[in-house]
């Protein structure tokens, strides 16, 4: 079974600047969430979505945002960049929102902001 | 109160030792406590998780001991190995949530 895609996995931008990031979660699985890694504030939570619904949400201002497709399919967009910005943003997917569905992580996209 | 605190920040460990992390938590109401696992270049693995209602889980030589009442939880590497250096996140979460609240990680070195 595939594991959760991200894509692309490298992006370098300019402050001001919008990007897009995609996900896709394992076969099957319905919740995606998001994560920003960085070395400063670890791993901290964006906001989930499951069955094209956002579920919750983290403490990001609101150039942040995701969306989520009937195939379970997910992108994220951060729009006018700033280089606190700069960060790996990791997709997590579940085959639902309960304990029983432990989250399964992608490798990331490392998006870098000058 | 949303925060998980975790320590050592790193720790170097020589292989066949006993490798042990700590994390602490405020929000009572947390009832799902996973440790995740992370490679260079690689996003986080679900290593191993626990409920409070156990004190202690064991998955081969990875151990989990929780402390309810402290609000404390803790992993243990036994036998550790030169291929268990990754850094380590414990995490807890609320019940039909899928926000994660993390630790600040554990760079573990473990030498041959």
């Amino acid at each position: 079974k595939a594991g959760v895609t991200q894509t692309p996995r490298y992006l370098i931008k300019t402050r001001g600047q919008q990007v897009t990031l995609s996900c896709s979660p394992i076969s099957g699985h319905r919740s995606v969430s998001w994560y920003q890694q960085t070395p400063g504030q670890g791993l901290q939570f964006l906001f989930e979505y499951f069955s094209e619904t956002q579920r919750n949400k983290g403490n990001f201002p609101g150039r942040f945002s995701g969306r989520q497709f009937s195939n379970s399919r997910s992108e994220m967009n951060v729009s006018t960049l700033e280089l606190g910005d700069s960060a790996l943003y990791l997709c997590a997917s579940s085959f639902r929102t309960d304990l029983n569905s432990p989250l399964h992580f992608g490798n990331g996209t490392r998006l870098t902001v000058t | 109160q949303q925060q998980v605190k975790q320590s050592p920040q790193s720790l170097i460990v020589q292989k066949g030792g006993i490798s042990i992390i700590n994390c602490a938590y405020e929000n009572t109401a947390f009832d799902y406590f996973p440790w995740y696992q992370q490679f260079p270049g690689k996003g986080p693995a679900l290593l191993i998780a626990i409920r409070p209602d156990v004190s202690e889980k064991k998955e081969g030589r990875f151990t989990i001991s929780f402390n309810k009442s402290a609000k404390q939880f803790s992993l243990h590497i036994m036998d550790s190995q030169p291929g268990d250096s990754a850094t380590y996140f414990c995490a807890a979460s609320i019940t039909q949530g899928g926000k994660l609240i993390f630790g600040q990680g554990t760079e573990l070195s473990v030498k041959p």
